[in-house]
């Protein structure tokens, strides 16, 4: 079993406001870094998945950043909407292709 | 139609009865995986296969059991439920190791 962390567990954030949160993960046998976002009453849906070191990825106002050799990883999200509200999942899958997921940071944006 | 389709998307039950969930999925994806979610604990794997022949373990499979019938279809069985069994039951599927694609979720209450 293995420990994938995020932090913070929850954030509210005001309406335009950036922030960011983090995904801690084995430095070992690494293989790929998902992030995923988990509206309430639905299923996660995923964002980016990222598997090399330096790794930078971004979709509209949000981007991710990795350091496979420190093992973690950012979720940065500019000028915060209300629409943003949600949990945050990452996922860590080793060269085992088992998927790890952390408890999620719970995103709450404030109008 | 969902590409994840999960059935039932409730189920109240009593201790001791057996239990199947169902899923099955349009993406063609030979990989598909079952998580059970708990307040705090974010998604646990139960079992996870990567094709009709292939079943393996995950973290919490004890006292749960897995059917790959088919490319398209994995079911998960509680032979005996027990009230710790009560969760938030996930199917995903993915291709080699992308993102996976969640199902809408089952809702289970073991009283």
């Amino acid at each position: 079993i293995l420990n994938v962390e995020q932090s913070p567990q929850s954030l509210h954030v005001q309406e335009g406001d950036s922030t960011n949160f983090t995904c801690s993960f084995p430095s070992s046998n690494f293989y790929a870094l998902h992030w995923y976002r988990w509206e309430t009453a639905k299923s996660p849906e995923a964002l980016f998945v990222m598997t090399l070191n330096g790794d930078e990825k971004k979709k509209g106002r949000i981007s991710a950043t990795l350091n496979t050799k420190e093992g973690y990883s950012y979720l940065y999200i500019k000028g915060s909407q209300p629409e943003d509200s949600a949990t945050y999942l990452c996922a860590f899958s080793d060269t085992g292709n088992q998927f790890y997921f952390g408890t999620g940071t719970s995103l709450t944006v404030i109008p | 139609d969902a590409d994840v389709t999960q059935t039932p998307r409730n189920r109240i039950t009593k201790t001791g009865k057996r239990i199947m969930l169902e899923c099955s999925q349009t993406k063609g994806h030979d990989r598909m995986y079952w998580y059970r979610q708990d307040p705090g604990l974010g998604l646990r794997l139960i079992y996870y296969s990567f094709d009709v022949k292939d079943i393996n373990k995950g973290e919490i499979s004890d006292g749960y059991s897995v059917s790959r019938q088919a490319q398209a279809k994995f079911s998960l069985s509680l032979e005996s439920a027990i009230p710790n069994q009560t969760a938030l039951y996930f199917c995903a599927t993915s291709a080699n190791n992308q993102p996976q694609h969640f199902g809408d979720g089952t809702r289970l209450s073991i009283l």
